[in-house]
């Protein structure tokens, strides 16, 4: 079956230093989508690509889509302390069953 | 509150019991699913519905547990003969799909199950 892997699976950076999370799926994907859990809390969306080779941004983070769909990448320039989290990617949506990856878990160190 | 509401947030029961969960999504959303997350994992996927329509369901699941959208509203999602290895937070997200693409899904808070 399907499988989502994310690297790395835990990191902790320093507040201001930047933050990348990677999601490899092992078949094509049709369209992907980023979540964001914190501590104690439900997955929260964040953003769906579905373009090969798309990239899109929102204020620090930039998340992109692979040419070849299979995988994604979510970078945060300059964390916060809000940024604190677990990070999934998950796919594809649509009329089938939603994989989501093995999570990276985000430290943030005032 | 209009998000995606689950009920109850937290059930404790004893091995071999049957418990029964509940999901109401956001009203206008036509895909609701089903996920089950432990602790340090990513959500599993369990079953989804369009409408009242259960589509796919993990092979995963076994035997002991069913789920139902019977108007294409609220669901419930039974545990038949709970074990201890079905402790987790079950996790039920809705959506609106059009023309096929899901738009975004929203999560419900959880519901944790404990099997003691």
């Amino acid at each position: 079956g399907q499988q989502v892997m994310q690297i790395p699976q835990y990191q902790h950076v320093q507040e201001g230093e930047d933050f990348t999370t990677y999601c490899n799926s092992s078949t094509t994907l049709s369209n992907i989508q980023w979540y964001k859990q914190r501590p104690g809390g439900h997955p929260v969306f964040l953003i769906q690509l579905v373009k090969s080779g798309e990239v899109k941004k929102q204020k620090r983070l930039t998340f992109q889509f692979g040419e070849a769909k299979k995988n994604s990448s979510l970078h945060i320039t300059a964390t916060q302390t809000t940024d604190v989290g677990t990070y999934f990617c998950a796919g594809p949506w649509g009329y089938q069953k939603v994989t989501f990856g093995t999570g990276t878990k985000l430290q943030v160190i005032p | 509150d209009t998000g995606v509401s689950q009920n109850p947030r937290h059930k404790i029961t004893k091995r071999g019991q049957n418990v029964t969960f509940r999901c109401d999504p956001i009203s206008e959303h036509n895909r609701l699913y089903w996920y089950r997350q432990t602790l340090g994992q990513g959500p599993e996927f369990l079953t989804y519905f369009q409408n009242e329509a259960q589509l796919e369901k993990s092979r995963l699941l076994s035997d002991r547990f069913s789920a139902e959208r019977p108007k294409g509203s609220f669901s419930t999602l039974e545990i038949q003969r709970t074990e201890q290895g079905d402790s987790a937070m079950y996790l039920c997200a809705s959506s609106l799909a059009l023309q096929g693409l899901d738009t975004e899904a929203f999560f419900g808070q959880g519901t944790r199950l404990t099997v003691v």
